[in-house]
């Protein structure tokens, strides 16, 4: 079975840490996303990969960066963690033009 | 710009009853159309797509969804919802900006009543 797997379902930091949320795909996928998750916002995208060392910014890049060294994985880093960076944070991937294969998600708290 | 409405924040239904879910896009291409649904704690996982041909797409779970070009809506149809739908839905449309990506909406949460 296909599989996006996110390294962990919760996290809890402190304000200011440098947090690192992992997302390894298994499918050969060119693409890779990150999206963050709040109620009545639905996803937005904070950024977005489709080859390996190469990286878009999405809709919401403040305050994130990515890294994407080996085709199977996307990073996504929180310099500085705030509190309005509590969140759920979902990675997808997918092919070219096809549809979208997501995490289980991370729910990041920043205390 | 490119967007994607769900007008119905919460909607309501007795188990065994008909649904229908609300989406509307902004798009000026041709647009791949999606509905995902997301169980609370998990991912969302994909229900039906529509790309091209046949508007009326069939997905998994008994979905479906007709994709009509003049309202410029896709809304998601189950003819007899069962208990174990209660989810939040979410619509999207890939645009291709350069790049590939989708638009979500802001979702639907869906109670169903025993």
């Amino acid at each position: 079975d296909v599989k996006v797997t996110q390294s962990s379902r919760y996290l809890v930091k402190r304000t200011g840490e440098k947090v690192f949320l992992e997302c390894v795909q298994d499918m050969d996928h060119e693409n890779m996303f990150w999206y963050r998750q709040d109620p009545g916002l639905g996803l937005r995208l904070i950024y977005f990969s489709y080859d390996v060392k190469m990286k878009e910014k999405g809709d919401i890049p403040e305050g994130y960066s990515v890294s994407r060294e080996k085709k199977e994985r996307f990073s996504l880093i929180l310099e500085s963690a705030s509190t309005n960076q509590t969140s759920m944070y979902l990675c997808a991937s997918s092919s070219q033009g096809g549809g979208y294969t997501f995490g289980s998600g991370t729910r990041l708290t920043v205390v | 710009a490119q967007s994607v409405t769900q007008p119905d924040i919460h909607i309501t239904v007795s188990e065994g009853a008909s649904l229908e879910l609300r989406c509307n896009y902004s798009y000026g291409a041709t647009p791949y159309l999606f509905w995902y649904v997301q169980s609370p704690g998990q991912g969302l996982q994909l229900l039906l797509k529509y790309f091209s041909g046949d508007t009326l797409v069939q997905g998994i779970k008994g979905f479906e969804a007709e994709f009509k070009r003049s309202q410029s809506s896709f809304n998601l149809r189950k003819p007899s919802v069962h208990w174990s739908d209660a989810a939040e839905y979410f619509c999207a449309v890939g645009v291709n900006s350069g790049t590939y990506k989708y638009i979500f909406g802001t979702g639907t949460r869906l109670k169903v009543l025993a």
